[in-house]
């Protein structure tokens, strides 16, 4: 149980073009998800919090027009990359969980490795 | 924000030795959970072990909450266990929850 799907698994963009990525819970409501990017040898970083239904909650840093995220329903939420650039190039990984958010373990995606080129 | 240290950041053994991972967090936490990072970057949930003693197979895990660390041990490692090692940490509380992540541990093991 507790299957999280994130799509694509990677993509090649050009630059200027955006990319939406999406997180879906399978098998349980998710009434939270979280995004986090990579860089190459380095850890997962805090992008955003998301509720189901209610605005994101961007860390410090990260530009929430540039990375507009949407969690309209308990079974998805997406990350668009607007207007990309190569310096966004990153492996974008989602986590979500349910309502016992604290209690519970945190579920991952695969990730979605972005190059833009 | 809680503060995650992991250690050693970077670790070789033979195949058959045994190892053990630490993590440091700064605060209490509401859960903590390690993962394994395969090389195609998915990230494998090893133990939700937010205090005590779990097992599975040759890999262990204990948290002392009240002095705030985990350790992960591992036992007779195999070459696939070589990857990166992840500590996280849940803190915060209602709309403040967040799951902090240390650096890693990158483990090598060679046969």
């Amino acid at each position: 149980g507790a299957v999280v799907s994130q799509h694509p698994s990677w993509v090649i963009c050009k630059s200027g073009t955006s990319v939406k990525i999406e997180c879906r819970s399978l098998d349980f409501q998710a009434t939270t998800m979280f995004w986090y990017r990579q860089f190459p040898k380095q850890s997962l970083m805090l992008m955003a919090t998301s509720n189901e239904g209610s605005k994101a909650t961007y860390e410090q840093g990260v530009e929430k027009d540039k990375f507009l995220i949407n969690h309209a329903s308990l079974t998805l939420s997406t990350l668009t990359v607007t207007s990309a650039h190569p310096e966004d190039s990153s492996f974008y990984i989602c986590s979500a969980t349910g309502p016992n958010l604290g209690y519970s373990p945190l579920h991952f995606g695969n990730g979605t490795r972005l190059t833009v080129t | 924000g809680i503060q995650v240290e992991q250690s050693p950041p970077d670790l070789i053994l033979q195949e058959g030795a045994n190892s053990t991972l630490r993590c440091n967090f700064s605060d209490s936490v509401n859960n903590l959970q390690w993962f394994h990072q395969n090389p195609w970057g998915q990230l494998i949930n090893l133990f939700y072990i937010p205090s005590g003693t779990k097992q599975n197979g040759r890999l262990s895990a204990t948290t002392v909450a009240t002095e705030r660390y985990s350790l992960l041990y591992i036992s007779s490692s195999q070459t696939t266990d070589s990857g990166v090692y992840f500590c996280a940490v849940l803190g915060g509380g209602g709309s403040n929850y967040k799951l902090t992540f240390g650096k890693g541990t990158l483990l090598t093991v060679n046969p």
